[in-house]
């Protein structure tokens, strides 16, 4: 049973919006949704975390509905050091768990 | 501060050889968790400790694993009798658990360290 599922792969260009959506139906009250970035050879790198509804900080957005069973993250004017893999992390039974990922590639 | 520090960074070991690989966690922070990462993967949890107690162990730690956290600061992950499926990039990351009613996750990860086994 798949605790979170996201796109496997996005394409982008420089300058615009990319959105990401994380589904996570299993989602216990008491989980925030953390999203993390990661490039090759290196450990994932803390982006956003929030709870319920908006949350912005100085590198992007984070979307959550009301039933908190999905969320989007938002990275405005992507650029090209932006391509990376991005994991929407939520905790299931106190031990966190990492899906797949989505592997966002950013174009000239 | 310089964040979460793992040594080595690379590894080649043979087949049957012991390794060990250190994590050094952010001063403050009194979780330090240990995953394993494939190509193509995210992240797999193998261990948890807050402070030197290790609270949480995954199936996926066989009994040729074993991790400390001696007087709750730097941790180690052995491996013993390496095989070729636990060539992976070994990660720690450490955070501060507050014991708020609201749990968080705001890991930070260190860069990992590479085993090939050969």
């Amino acid at each position: 049973l798949a605790k979170t599922t996201q796109p496997i792969s996005m394409d982008s260009y420089e300058g615009q919006e990319v959105n990401i959506t994380c589904s996570h139906n299993n989602i216990a009250t008491n989980d925030y949704i953390t999203w993390y970035q990661q490039f090759p050879s290196q450990g994932p790198r803390f982006i956003i975390q929030g709870y319920k509804t908006k949350v912005t900080n100085e590198v992007a957005s984070l979307f959550i509905p009301a039933d908190r069973k999905s969320s989007t993250l938002s990275l405005p004017r992507v650029s090209l050091s932006d391509t990376a893999v991005y994991y929407c992390l939520v905790a299931f039974s106190y031990i966190p768990t990492f899906g797949r990922g989505t592997s966002l590639i950013v174009h000239p | 501060d310089t964040g979460v520090s793992q040594n080595p960074r690379h590894k080649i070991t043979k087949r049957g050889q012991n390794v060990t690989f250190r994590c050094d966690p952010i001063s403050e922070h009194n979780r330090l968790y240990w995953y394993r990462q494939t190509l193509g993967q995210g992240p797999e949890f193998l261990t948890y400790f807050q402070n030197e107690a290790q609270l949480e162990k995954s199936r996926l730690l066989s009994d040729r694993f074993s991790a400390e956290r001696p007087k709750g600061s730097f941790s180690t992950l052995e491996i013993q009798r390496t095989e070729q499926g636990d060539s992976a990039m070994y990660l720690c990351a450490s955070s501060l658990w507050e014991g708020r009613d609201v749990t968080n996750y705001g890991y930070t990860f260190g860069s990992g360290t590479r085993l090939t086994v050969v």
